[in-house]
């Protein structure tokens, strides 16, 4: 069974650029979350879908970040314009209800995210 | 204010002895807690959980204990294992159908051989 699968993996950009980042879910999954990692941080919640619909995007910074989930599938995680505090690691992550049971979610290896 | 704690940012065992990672949190409505694991440069991975309504799980060489009225909990790997070094990060998850995971700061964990 493929994992949660992310891309790029790595981007540089300078500020003021917009930047996407790309997730696909494990297959069957419909829940998918966006998480935001810090240096030496937790992963902190940007945004959660069940299917297309988000339903918790309390933490998201509208002001410059969007995210979409087209069909229930694919997501894609926006920002424009980027600022030097955006680096970070972007996690994106799947659960399915046989899962929920337990919390447990599937983490892709992460978009690691430079502004210089 | 931080929900979850890891107040160890970093833990050094010797190979074969045990290994114990802990965590603090303070929002006693968390109905489950859980444990991850991660390697550099790769996305967290579900080591182990527990529910709020039980104070022990084990699951092969990891144990996790819930201690509710501390509001404690904390992860015991015995014996632990060279492959076992890592950063751990626990989390704790909101009731009544929300699926957020508030996670604490990470304990990197280094098996010495």
């Amino acid at each position: 069974e493929a994992g949660v699968v992310q891309s790029p993996r790595y981007k540089i950009i300078e500020k003021k650029q917009p930047v996407a980042f790309w997730c696909n879910p494990i297959s069957g999954h419909n829940t998918l979350y966006w998480y935001l990692q810090n240096l030496g941080q937790g992963p902190e919640l940007l945004i959660r879908y069940e299917n297309e619909e988000a339903v918790d995007d309390s933490q998201l910074p509208k002001d410059r970040f969007s995210a979409e989930r087209l069909k229930g599938v694919d997501s894609t995680l926006k920002i424009q314009p980027a600022e030097l505090g955006d680096s970070a690691v972007y996690l994106c992550a799947s659960s399915s209800r046989g899962t929920r049971g337990t919390g447990e979610l599937f983490f892709g290896e992460g978009s690691r995210l430079t502004v210089l | 204010d931080q929900q979850v704690k890891q107040n160890s940012p970093s833990l050094s065992v010797q190979e074969g002895r045990i290994s114990i990672l802990n965590c603090d949190y303070t929002n006693s409505m968390f109905d489950y807690f859980l444990w991850y694991k991660k390697y550099p440069a790769e996305g967290p991975t579900f080591l182990i959980s527990i529910s709020s309504i039980k104070d022990k799980n084990e699951d092969g060489r990891f144990t996790v204990f819930l201690n509710k009225s501390a509001k404690h909990l904390s992860l015991h790997i015995v014996p632990s294992q060279p492959g076992d070094s890592a950063v751990y990060f626990c989390a704790a998850r909101e009731p009544f159908g929300n699926e957020k995971l508030t996670f604490g700061t990470g304990t990197r964990l280094t098996i010495i051989p």
